[in-house]
């Protein structure tokens, strides 16, 4: 299993709105509706934000919110905050019991 | 409070073995999924595999299996990674992790909600 891709950096003034994308392939993101992301902080654990690629644990803002559209799926953040500068993670399940993260995206607010 | 607590951080040198623990309280352990994920020096997440305590039933990562063993001993409620031989590219930050209601199946786990503190094996001469 490769990783999922995902783009390096983004970056976003408050209040915006900013779209990272997991790019996978057809035996994992484009075959089940089983994506989730993860948002890390500096030295800190993985903190679930979306689950089954578009509910919100508990607790987690409507500003998160996940998309899915074949092979590809979208993490937007709406309202951009200071405290979402972070680095976020997609994760897909691939079948075979087994999951498969992407690269990780370090996010920026301006 | 539902949480995972992990072992302290250890300092090893190549070739030796390793047994890093992680305590789950406040829910019923037998019941949920635990699973490893690593975190190498300023890299991603890579997901290393899962374990029912309920069955001891194991799943690895084909990127995994043969260089790691994951366990649980379900009387005290811990699951356990080890290494028999360590290698400095086993250097990294290991987070143990469990799904919540609905994110796991019988035939695995989707999505991790609960999260230890993570511990950090350095291995080096």
């Amino acid at each position: 299993q490769s990783a999922l891709t995902q783009p390096a950096s983004v970056s976003g003034s408050p209040g915006q709105s900013i779209t990272i994308s997991c790019i996978g392939t057809s035996s994992d993101v484009g075959s089940y509706n089983l994506v989730s992301w993860y948002q890390q902080h500096p030295g800190k654990a993985p903190k679930l934000m979306i689950f089954e690629g578009n509910k919100r644990p508990s607790g987690i803002s409507n500003r998160f919110s996940g998309s899915k559209s074949g092979n590809t799926a979208s993490l937007t953040i709406s309202g951009l905050q200071a405290e979402d500068e972070a680095d976020y993670y997609c994760c897909s399940y691939a079948g075979s019991s087994s999951l498969v993260f992407g690269g990780g995206t370090k996010l920026t607010v301006l | 409070e539902v949480q995972l607590v992990q072992s302290g951080a250890e300092v090893k040198k190549p070739g030796e073995s390793l047994k890093i623990s992680c305590k789950g309280s406040g829910y019923s352990f037998t019941s949920y999924w635990i699973g490893w994920v690593r975190q190498m020096p300023g890299k991603g997440l890579e997901w290393m595999g899962i374990i029912y305590p309920g069955d001891s039933d194991i799943r690895y990562s084909p990127s995994f299996q043969g260089q790691v063993t994951i366990s649980a001993d379900k009387s005290i409620s811990t699951a356990y990674l080890q290494w028999s031989s360590l290698k400095a590219s086993d250097t990294a930050i290991y987070y143990c992790a469990r799904p919540g209601a609905g994110m796991a199946t019988s035939e695995g786990v989707f999505a991790f909600d609960i999260w230890g503190q993570g511990t950090m094996v350095t291995i080096s001469s």
